[in-house]
């Protein structure tokens, strides 16, 4: 089984700090992803990682950096949280070529709620 | 660019039940149809896939779905509901040609006894 951690569940930061958010995965899968979810909104996608140093912007990637160096970890970065970024975020990996298709079931992890107050 | 829309934001529904959940979609070619479920306090996790063939797709823990491409619908739908399938369900559709998922807003699944 593909196995997804996320460094933490549950974060509280203040306005302005920089946070970092962890996931690994363990199953060597070449793309993850980085997803927000609201209520009334879903799932949307901020980051994807398709390789080592190798990243694209999803559709809401404002205020967010990402980082992969290492294959089986990726990590998520608020330069300066504000209160909007209050969130569950998710991370998810799957397996696949780069840029090709969805066919593959994307893993997730069970999310980190971050507060920013 | 794909899109998805969940009718239904909120269902309860009667322990032994029946449960069909709505999800329609937009999509110019043949869509990837995803239903996943997110447990309280998990993450998601797949309870079926469509990309071709059969219209009526089988999934994990008594679930099924039915593509209609006339409808552009991919309503998911259970028997029996147990206690255990109170949690919200996200329908997504994927392209071939993409790695995205366009993901719906979810619909929240209470169960009463």
């Amino acid at each position: 089984d593909v196995k997804v951690t996320q460094s933490s569940r549950y974060l509280v930061k203040r306005t302005g700090e920089k946070v970092f958010l962890e996931c690994v995965q363990d199953m060597d899968h070449e793309n993850m992803f980085w997803y927000r979810q609201d209520p009334g909104l879903g799932l949307r996608l901020i980051y994807f990682s398709y390789d080592v140093k190798m990243k694209e912007k999803g559709d809401i990637p404002e205020g967010y950096s990402v980082s992969r160096e290492k294959k089986e970890r990726f990590s998520l970065i608020l330069e300066s949280a504000s209160t909007n970024q209050t969130s569950m975020y998710l991370c998810a990996t799957y397996r696949g070529l780069a840029g090709q298709s969805s066919y593959n079931e994307q893993f997730f992890g069970p999310g980190t709620r971050l507060t920013v107050l | 660019a794909q899109s998805v829309t969940q009718p239904d934001i909120h269902i309860t529904v009667s322990e032994g039940a029946s449960l069909e959940l709505r999800c329609n979609y937009s999509y110019g070619a043949t869509p990837y149809l995803f239903w996943y479920v997110q447990s309280p306090g998990q993450g998601l996790q797949l309870l079926l896939k469509y990309f071709s063939g059969d219209t009526l797709v089988q999934g994990i823990k008594g679930f099924e779905a039915e593509f209609k491409r006339s409808q552009s619908s991919f309503n998911l739908r259970k028997p029996s509901v147990h206690w255990s399938d109170a949690a919200e369900y996200f329908c997504a559709v994927g392209a071939q040609n993409d790695y995205k998922l366009s993901f719906g807003a979810g619909t929240t699944v209470t169960v009463r006894a």
